[in-house]
């Protein structure tokens, strides 16, 4: 069965740029989540999908946004990139709200 | 607001030998989930294990086990037999799984702790 699958795996933006980071959950999975982790420190939630609508919503500013598609996928959108949105980009994949959390394998972003 | 707290920022075991990566959380939500993950230095996050907070049995997957202690808002790691595939960083996680909470399915990290195992 095919995990959680995150594309591209690897972007350099320059400061000022748009991005669109896209999840494909594991089949028959409805949660999405997205988080952020900078060098040296844990994963920092950014947002939660379920059934397509927004269950939960980090401390990140407005620039960030995603959406959850018809057959569940996820795109998560950063506008008017910094250089410290310079990370590692992971989501996650649940069965429901209450189940095993599965990682996409992550989207490495380099603003310069 | 969940709290998890890292004590170890690295730990050292020999092959063969078990470990424990020490885990403390705090919350006031009753109802809770536990993680440990897995992060190698290529960067994926490899779910290890899961503990409800209304299990009953401590929970187990081959040579991980979680020692939930409810009381002491613990949930410690338990790796058996360290193999050398075994070293990478280890990020123990919370989520509030409470039907009225407003952190509908966030995970909460800790700080992580690298482990390293000698051969």
């Amino acid at each position: 069965d095919a995990g959680v699958t995150q594309s591209p795996t690897h972007l350099i933006k320059t400061r000022g740029q748009q991005v669109t980071l896209r999840c494909s959950p594991i089949s028959g999975h409805k949660s999405v989540s997205w988080y952020q982790q900078v060098l040296g420190q844990g994963p920092q939630f950014i947002f939660q999908y379920y059934e397509k609508e927004e269950r939960g919503r980090g401390n990140f500013p407005d620039r960030f946004s995603a959406q959850q598609f018809s057959d569940y996928h996820s795109e998560l959108n950063m506008s008017s990139l910094e250089l410290g949105d310079s990370a590692l980009y992971f989501c996650a994949s649940s069965l429901a709200s209450r189940a095993e959390a599965f990682f996409g394998q992550g989207t490495r972003l380099t603003v310069v | 607001a969940q709290k998890i707290t890292q004590t170890q920022p690295g730990m050292f075991v020999q092959e063969k030998e078990a470990v424990t990566l020490d885990c403390t959380y705090d919350t006031s939500d009753p109802s809770y989930g536990l993680f440990w993950y897995k992060q190698p230095s290529s960067g994926e996050m490899i779910f290890l294990i899961y503990q409800g907070s209304y299990d009953q049995q401590n929970a187990t997957e081959g040579r991980y086990s979680l020692n939930f202690q409810k009381a002491r808002k613990s949930a410690n790691l338990v790796i058996s037999a360290s193999q050398l595939g075994d070293s990478a960083m280890y990020f123990c996680a919370m989520r509030d799984e409470g039907a009225g909470g407003t952190s509908y399915g966030k995970l909460t990290f800790g700080q992580g702790t690298i482990l390293t195992v000698h051969p």
